[in-house]
């Protein structure tokens, strides 16, 4: 079982629909939770990270850490086609400093 | 948010030769940089982990000789990768911390080898 699940897609929606991203964890030591955005042949863009559990907002991006049931969410309200991106899930502990990822969700955003 | 560069983004060699990735850390200084492999439509594979004025870790599977990482100062970190061949022909991507936990990437290096 990887430590990071995430569901692949691609997703696909509408512009203007609110999205929802999601993953799972299985270790318990996990204290750090960040989101990238990755466009093709790019570098992964670093867009919100939360410390322990909560919610944390940015302009049109909210995410969400749930310790109890280990799910990190993020939401993205009035998507937009710049939107479409590849969005990766990340964690770490407090002991190793490298993050470990999922493997990313294909989103589209159809104008 | 903190500035990594990366350098070059995009690199063709020939087999056998050698190739030299940098990442730097623009506007923060960096005591630790990790070095990551992205195939096509997968993620991230931690490579090494790079500390400052002290040998890289490397990540069970990977050749530490074939994938020579220096971090001679608190703003640069080297990838060489040796003696390459088409099988090493990846996207390398580095990034830095920056405090406690947000780490910051670079753009990434598409490697091809001919």
């Amino acid at each position: 079982q990887k430590e990071v699940e995430q569901d692949p897609g691609p997703l696909s929606v509408p512009e203007g629909a609110i999205v929802s991203l999601n993953c799972t964890y299985s270790n318990s030591a996990f204290q750090y939770f960040m989101w990238y955005r990755q466009y093709s042949r790019k570098g992964p863009e670093l867009l919100m990270y939360t410390y322990s559990s909560g919610n944390k907002e940015d302009g049109r991006f909210t995410a969400q850490v749930d310790k109890s049931s280990k799910y990190i969410s993020l939401f993205i309200r009035d998507s937009q086609p710049s939107d479409s991106a590849t969005y990766l899930c990340a964690s770490r502990g407090t002991g190793r400093r490298a993050l470990t990822f999922g493997s990313g969700t294909r989103l589209q955003v159809q104008p | 948010g903190a500035v990594v560069s990366q350098h070059p983004s995009r690199v063709i060699c020939k087999s056998g030769t050698s190739v030299k990735i940098e990442c730097r850390s623009l506007d923060f200084q960096a005591t630790t940089m990790f070095w990551y492999r992205q195939f096509p439509k997968q993620s991230l594979m931690l490579m090494a982990t790079s500390n400052e004025g002290s040998k890289a870790t490397y990540e069970q599977g990977v050749e530490k000789d074939k994938f020579l990482i220096n971090h001679a100062s608190l703003t640069l970190s080297t990838l060489t990768v040796t003696s390459a061949h088409p099988e090493d022909s990846s996207f390398y991507i580095c990034s830095a911390l920056t405090g406690e936990a947000e780490a910051f990437f670079g753009q990434g290096t598409r490697l091809t080898v001919v």
